[in-house]
């Protein structure tokens, strides 16, 4: 099976509330995480990254939680705007802290409702 | 724009027949990624470089993709006698080692092999 994979293919929320999109992963040798947004027609464009030392990072109306002891991953949106929607994928590095081949998860869609 | 660039945007091309895409990448990154993504899936890792040294290719997808990065800067992946399944979105990304793990994607290249 999938390394990396998702909870929920699509999540929808209202403009202004808080969207979590979660992740789950397989691989204990995992020990870098980055969260991608792709909208429709462009590249996935970086949000935020945690290495497996950490189990909280922050950014711009960001947050990335991991729990290695659960293999799991979580994007916290605060504030949701209507250009945060997009397919949101998880990845996952081992060994390289990233400057390898990332293995990306099938990604979840989220739509926010006016 | 200084991004992260793919060259053509758009492929249309019969079955047997070898296409040809370019990356060029953030001018100071030294190395470059493929990825092939399918419609409703995460980017797939393909190969890379650092330099002009491609430093992993076991993933390509079969022996009919190639890719070359000769002088370090721009590269071009290939494909020979395209099959229909090889219709997706070919993404370029590149990183500076050493100093940063985030991998910048380019807009892709999508391929429709008819």
């Amino acid at each position: 099976g999938e390394s990396v994979g998702l909870h929920l293919p699509t999540l929808s929320v209202q403009e202004g509330d808080n969207s979590i999109i979660n992740c789950a992963y397989s691989n204990s040798a995992s020990d870098y995480f980055i969260w991608y947004k792709q909208e429709s027609g462009k590249g996935p464009q970086f949000i935020i990254d945690i290495r497996s030392n950490m189990d909280k990072r922050q950014g711009q109306r960001v947050t990335v939680l991991l729990n290695k002891t659960v293999k799991h991953l979580s994007l916290q949106i605060a504030a949701t705007q209507p250009g945060d929607s997009a397919v949101y994928f998880c990845a996952e590095n081992i060994g390289g802290g990233g400057a390898d081949g990332l293995t990306f998860g099938k990604g979840t869609h989220l739509i926010i409702q006016p | 724009d200084t991004g992260v660039s793919q060259d053509p945007r758009h492929k249309i091309t019969k079955r047997g027949q070898n296409v040809t895409f370019r990356c060029d990448p953030i001018s100071e990154h030294n190395r470059l990624y493929w990825y092939r993504q399918t419609l409703g899936q995460g980017p797939e890792f393909l190969t890379y470089f650092q330099n002009e040294a491609q430093l992993e290719k076991s993933r390509l997808l079969s022996d009919r993709f190639s890719a070359e990065r000769p002088k370090g800067s721009f590269s071009t992946l290939e494909i020979q006698r395209t099959e229909q399944g090889d219709s997706a979105m070919y993404l370029c990304a590149s990183s500076l080692a050493w100093t940063s793990n985030e991998q910048y994607f380019g807009p892709g290249t999508r391929l429709t092999v008819t």
